[in-house]
């Protein structure tokens, strides 16, 4: 199957400082890929979906300027976390869109990032 | 309104039992697609199956298959012989030929017991 990179898996920042996330697809070209947000013992919220070489499109209640998505690449997509507080702390996943055989498509996911914001 | 509901919160199962996931789902376009997915501890997201909604024949992937009933709209998750590597959050997802978005269930944790 495709497989979808995170870097890092876990970091720990303080107070007021960026965090930047980076998600690539390893094996695949990923024209879409997304950005989700997991509190403990719940499902995965869509923050964003980010599409190569335009602008990101943010769900309601995410602030586009608190939360960085950059998709520069049709590998490559990175989140930037602004001016972190506590309250970001949470397990951030991205995936990339690709194709089934068949034609149908699904996600791919990375393997999540734990930030901890002190 | 929800969208892809999951009855059970959790579930235990037998090593080596087939165990069955619930997911039904609520939605107005002819077209779709349902997924499952898995998420161990470790916290990454596993694609399991896929089922569209025009497929005729239940999709299977080695011990995963699916049971489609559209009229009843849901799409339930069987595991056979299950492994104790099996326990897991398990998650249903669909997305709708309208949007390229997935809706993803609240999950349902599964325990295999040796």
């Amino acid at each position: 199957g495709a497989v979808v990179s995170q870097h890092p898996s876990w970091v720990i920042c303080k107070s007021g400082t960026s965090v930047k996330i980076e998600c690539r697809s390893l094996d695949f070209q990923a024209t879409t890929m997304f950005w989700y947000r997991q509190f403990p013992k719940q499902s995965l919220m869509l923050m964003a979906t980010s599409n190569e070489g335009s602008k990101a499109t943010y769900e309601q209640g995410v602030e586009k300027d608190k939360f960085l998505i950059n998709h520069a690449s049709l590998t490559l997509s990175t989140l930037t976390v602004t001016s972190a507080h506590p309250e970001d702390s949470s397990f951030y996943i991205c995936s990339a869109r690709a194709y089934l055989t068949g034609g149908a498509d699904t996600q791919y996911f990375g393997p999540g990032t734990r930030l901890t914001v002190l | 309104a929800q969208k892809i509901t999951q009855t059970q919160p959790g579930m235990f199962v037998q090593e080596k039992e087939a165990v069955t996931l619930d997911c039904t789902y609520d939605t107005s376009d002819p077209s779709y697609g349902l997924f499952w997915y898995k998420q161990p501890s470790s916290g990454e997201m596993i694609f399991l199956i896929y089922q569209g909604s025009y497929d005729q024949q239940n999709a299977t992937e080695g011990r995963y298959s699916l049971n489609f009933q559209k009229a009843r709209k849901s799409a339930n998750l069987v595991i056979s012989a299950s492994q104790l590597g099996d326990s897991a959050m398990y998650f249903c997802a669909m997305r709708e030929l309208r949007g390229q978005n997935f809706v993803f269930g609240p999950g349902t944790r599964l325990s295999v017991l040796p």
